[in-house]
């Protein structure tokens, strides 16, 4: 079963709210990945977890701030975000990341608005 | 430097007609795999498939086609008769080891309009 979920489906945040995206995936895999998507544009890495550690983060801003509890388990803190941080948040899996090539398998996304 | 190109912005075609997506690749890497994906309106990435550096066989599910040619560097996308549920935007894909990790290059994408 090569699924991933993700809530919300749709986000709503104001500048001064904090709010968090989560991503759950149950295929075992030890890789876990948050994007960016901008409207008619390919998504952008934002940050990497493999056996829920840090191991890339794509000079991401601080006010996202990722967080893997467990290898299910993936969240997007966001707190402080600006209009133009509205995008498609897309969360994905593999099974591994560390010096092999995995397909990675994507969530449906939660599109966020920042007013 | 690892580059995708996917020349085709949009295409438009009437439903049952065959349509050609193509994607160009770059890299100097010799272990490389190349994906599509489909990305319906909806925004989920759906994984159509994953061709490695050393298998150049053409491949074939249902009404989707591959053709793989390292010569010239393409991996390109058949869709024979076309239907309205195809309508979405495709993204072609190379991944390769960064940094001791797995990191995909997008293409720009083709959205892929069907009429009925």
């Amino acid at each position: 079963d090569t699924e991933v979920t993700q809530t919300p489906k749709h986000l709503v945040m104001g500048m001064t709210n904090k709010k968090s995206l989560k991503c759950e995936q149950h295929m075992g895999h030890r890789a876990m990945y948050w994007y960016k998507q901008k409207a008619k544009k390919p998504p952008e890495l934002m940050f990497v977890y493999s056996y829920e550690k840090l191991s890339i983060n794509e000079s991401v801003p601080s006010r996202f701030s990722p967080e893997c509890p467990n290898s299910s388990l993936l969240n997007l803190h966001l707190h402080a975000l600006q209009p133009e941080d509205s995008a498609l948040y897309l969360c994905a899996s593999s099974q591994d990341s560390g010096g092999r090539i995995d397909t990675q398998y994507f969530g449906p996304g939660t599109r966020l608005t920042v007013l | 430097a690892q580059k995708v190109t996917q020349a085709q912005t949009e295409i438009s075609v009437v439903e049952k007609e065959d349509v050609t997506l193509d994607c160009v690749y770059e890299t100097r890497d010799t272990t490389y795999y190349l994906f599509w994906y489909k990305q319906p309106p909806s925004g989920e990435l759906v994984f159509l498939i994953r061709r490695n550096s050393f298998d150049e066989q053409n491949e074939i599910s249902g009404r989707y086609s591959w053709n793989f040619q390292k010569s010239t560097s393409s991996f390109n996308f058949t869709i024979t008769a076309s239907q309205v549920v195809d309508s979405a935007v495709y993204f072609c894909a190379l991944s390769g080891i960064k940094n001791n990790f797995n990191k995909f290059y997008f293409g720009s994408g083709t959205k892929l309009n069907v009429k009925p």
